[in-house]
């Protein structure tokens, strides 16, 4: 069945350093990948995305990578803050409307000042 | 990003009470979907709807769980008869032509 796969589960940074998740996914038929970052008692935030059709996105400090051959997709956090602390879920999804979104496990992020 | 709201924010009910968890989602979208968090583990998927009827379900939503869009703009989730391990966060969401956004979720405890 469709599986996302997170590592590692928790990640603890000194502040300014980078954080780095990285992401497996089965289904052949994903092209879209989200990263969501979910804060305590809140609900996920899409933070980045990359379609099957790119190799790498770049937003500010926060960039994506996808091997789509590898079935690979990573999450690099350059120049870490506090305020990054949170928990980090990458997803596997098709293109279109109707497709579910499956998760990975999550990763928490501690970004220590 | 479109807005969606969920009520109630948080839930508690007694093991084997019915609850209706309700969302409305401000904007012209044609699925919906439930997703669920036990605490300190990921999102699941637990049902999507469209046109009025299920078009998937996880085995997660077992006959326990209905969905229905009662008056055209209202989503909810029953639970007819919730257990312990029913105590978790549920989001509900939409998706544009890719991406997912998901209301503040609710809170649902069951004693």
């Amino acid at each position: 069945g469709e599986n996302v796969e997170q590592h590692p589960s928790t990640l603890s940074v000194q502040e300014g350093d980078s954080a780095v998740i990285k992401c497996t996914y089965s289904d052949s038929a994903s092209n879209y990948f989200p990263w969501y970052k979910q804060e305590l008692g809140k609900r996920p935030q899409l933070i980045i995305d990359i379609r099957s059709n790119v190799g790498e996105k770049k937003d500010q400090r926060i960039a994506v990578t996808l091997n789509k051959t590898a079935k690979h997709f990573s999450l690099h956090i350059t120049e870490t803050q506090p305020e990054d602390s949170a928990v980090y879920f990458c997803a596997a999804k098709g293109e279109t409307s109707y497709d579910k979104v499956i998760f990975g496990p999550g990763t928490s992020l501690s970004v220590i000042p | 990003e479109p807005e969606v709201t969920q009520t109630p924010s948080h839930q508690v009910t007694q093991m084997g009470q019915e609850v209706i968890l309700r969302c409305v989602p401000i904007s012209n979208h044609l699925y919906f979907y439930w997703y669920r968090q036990i605490l300190g583990q990921k999102v699941e998927f637990l049902v999507s709807f469209y046109n009025n009827e299920i078009s998937e379900k996880s085995e997660i939503f077992d006959d326990q769980f209905s969905v229905e869009r009662p008056d055209g703009s209202n989503f909810t989730l029953k639970i007819r008869s919730t257990k312990l391990e029913d105590s978790a966060m549920y989001f509900c969401a939409i998706q544009g032509l890719i991406e997912a956004f998901f209301g503040q979720g609710t809170r649902l405890t069951v004693v």
